[in-house]
């Protein structure tokens, strides 16, 4: 059965830092791409970052680029995202999501983590 | 990376079929056969429901169907029932990156 496990969110003011990690199992982690996907209170979704299956490329949605950076290590099926510089407007739940093969979709999503960024 | 557009909100009585359109740019939705919609209930993580603009994941109801003409992608539902009141959601690949739509409040009435 495929899991995906974030924790690592939490409080935290702005301008400050915080690291979420995605801890995947059920599948061959190191095959597949994957995305984090954040969700404002109330609001839609919204991709924010996307990394190969090697980890040797990444992307980023504009909102977040030059303060976020994802990474993973698949010699421990965990997929990380080191947030910066965080605003008010950060704050949400944040999914990982397995990527299907190819660009096709997101078929397997975390339960989440909230982040809130407040003074 | 302008989200998608859909309409805030449709319902419909349980046993009829509705619609939901995603409406995007050549840059995302006209330009690549990777479309895809997700459901969401309240509380929980989104679920993959159609992918590659129409094929449906393993286990999920062949009520729900996907097309795509243009830069306008739609998800049908078509005998509603209870269960699906929920949110739902379009994606687009846009060569690189993705973009989700606005949402879609679906209400069974």
């Amino acid at each position: 059965e495929v899991q995906l496990l974030e924790s690592g969110g939490g409080l935290v003011q702005p301008g400050g830092s915080l690291r979420l990690s995605c801890v995947a199992s059920g599948f061959t982690f190191s095959s597949y791409a994957m995305s984090w996907v954040r969700q404002a209170p109330g609001k839609g979704l919204e991709w924010v970052s996307g990394i190969s299956a090697s980890g040797g490329t990444t992307y980023y949605a504009d909102s977040v680029n030059g303060r976020f950076t994802m990474s993973r290590d698949n010699s421990k099926d965990t997929l990380y995202l080191q947030m910066n510089s965080l605003r008010a407007d950060d704050t949400a739940v944040y999914y990982c999501a397995k990527r299907m093969g190819g660009a096709r979709g997101f078929d397997y999503w975390g339960q989440g983590t909230l982040v809130t960024v407040s003074s | 990376q302008s989200a998608l557009t859909q309409p805030a909100s449709v319902s419909g009585s349980p046993g009829q079929s509705i619609t939901i359109s995603c409406t995007g740019t050549s840059s995302d939705v006209g330009g690549y056969n990777y479309v895809s919609w997700y459901q969401q209930h309240p509380g929980k993580a989104p679920k993959l429901m159609i992918y590659d603009v129409s094929n449906r994941p393993s286990g999920v109801s062949d009520r729900f169907s996907g097309s795509k003409s243009g830069n306008t992608a739609s998800l049908t539902i078509s005998g509603l029932q209870a269960e699906d009141d929920a949110d739902y959601y379009c994606s687009s690949y846009t060569g690189s990156t993705y973009v989700f739509g606005t949402g879609t409040k679906v209400t069974v009435l």
